[in-house]
């Protein structure tokens, strides 16, 4: 089946720092890619639907200059947390669509110290 | 706007029993897909099963099957002979069938299922 690889799986940073979060697609091209958000023990938030090689659309309440997505080729989008504060710390789940269907990376628990 | 509800916030179930998890959606389209998913506690999210809204046919993948009625806008899940590897929690999905990759999955709150040795 298809693969979805995330990276890190976990990353601790000082407030005020940038983190960089990978979603790459292992055996397939993704030309969509959805990046979501999971609080302890609640659903999937969408935070927004990447599209290769356009501007992402963001889901309203989610601030496109804080959470920066690039995706910039057919097997690679970056979720990039910018000014990270304790308040971002969390679970954030990438996936890909390959036929309707959704597989998704592994996720990245972030810790904003 | 498609909505689905899992009302069941947490299960239980004594290993190699059968339970039933239960989902409902509103939508006014004809044509979709229904999905249930499993995100154990390593946090991977994992496709259990897929229903395509024309088939009527239940979908089933071994152990897992479901009970779709597109009239009651329902769609349950089953497991069968439960082991304790199934213990996680379970997301109930819907996605519609038009505008191809960029339709987004519409998520229930999910169920945390118990299996209990």
């Amino acid at each position: 089946g298809a693969v979805v690889s995330q990276h890190p799986s976990r990353v601790i940073c000082k407030s005020g720092t940038s983190v960089k979060i990978e979603c790459r697609s292992l055996d397939f091209q993704a030309t969509t890619m959805f990046w979501y958000r999971q609080f302890p023990k609640k659903s999937l938030m969408l935070m927004a639907t990447s599209n290769e090689g356009s501007k992402a659309t963001y889901e309203q309440g989610v601030e496109k200059d804080k959470f920066l997505i690039n995706h910039a080729s057919l097997t690679l989008s970056t979720l990039t947390v910018t000014s990270a504060h304790p308040e971002d710390s969390s679970f954030y789940i990438c996936s890909a669509s390959l036929v309707g269907e959704l597989f998704f990376g592994e996720g990245s628990r972030l810790t904003v110290l | 706007a498609q909505t689905v509800t899992q009302s069941q916030p947490e299960m239980s179930v004594q290993e190699a029993e059968t339970v039933t998890l239960s989902c409902t959606y509103d939508t006014s389209e004809s044509d979709y897909y229904l999905f249930w998913y499993k995100q154990p506690p390593s946090r991977q999210m994992i496709l259990v099963i897929r229903q395509e809204a024309y088939k009527q046919q239940n979908a089933t993948e071994n152990r897992f099957s479901v009970n779709f009625q597109k009239a009651a806008k329902s769609f349950s899940l089953k497991i069968s002979d439960s082991q304790l590897g199934d213990a996680a929690m379970y997301f109930c999905a819907y996605r519609g069938h038009h505008a191809g990759n960029n339709r987004k999955l519409i998520w229930g709150l999910g169920t945390s299922l118990a299996v209990n040795p």
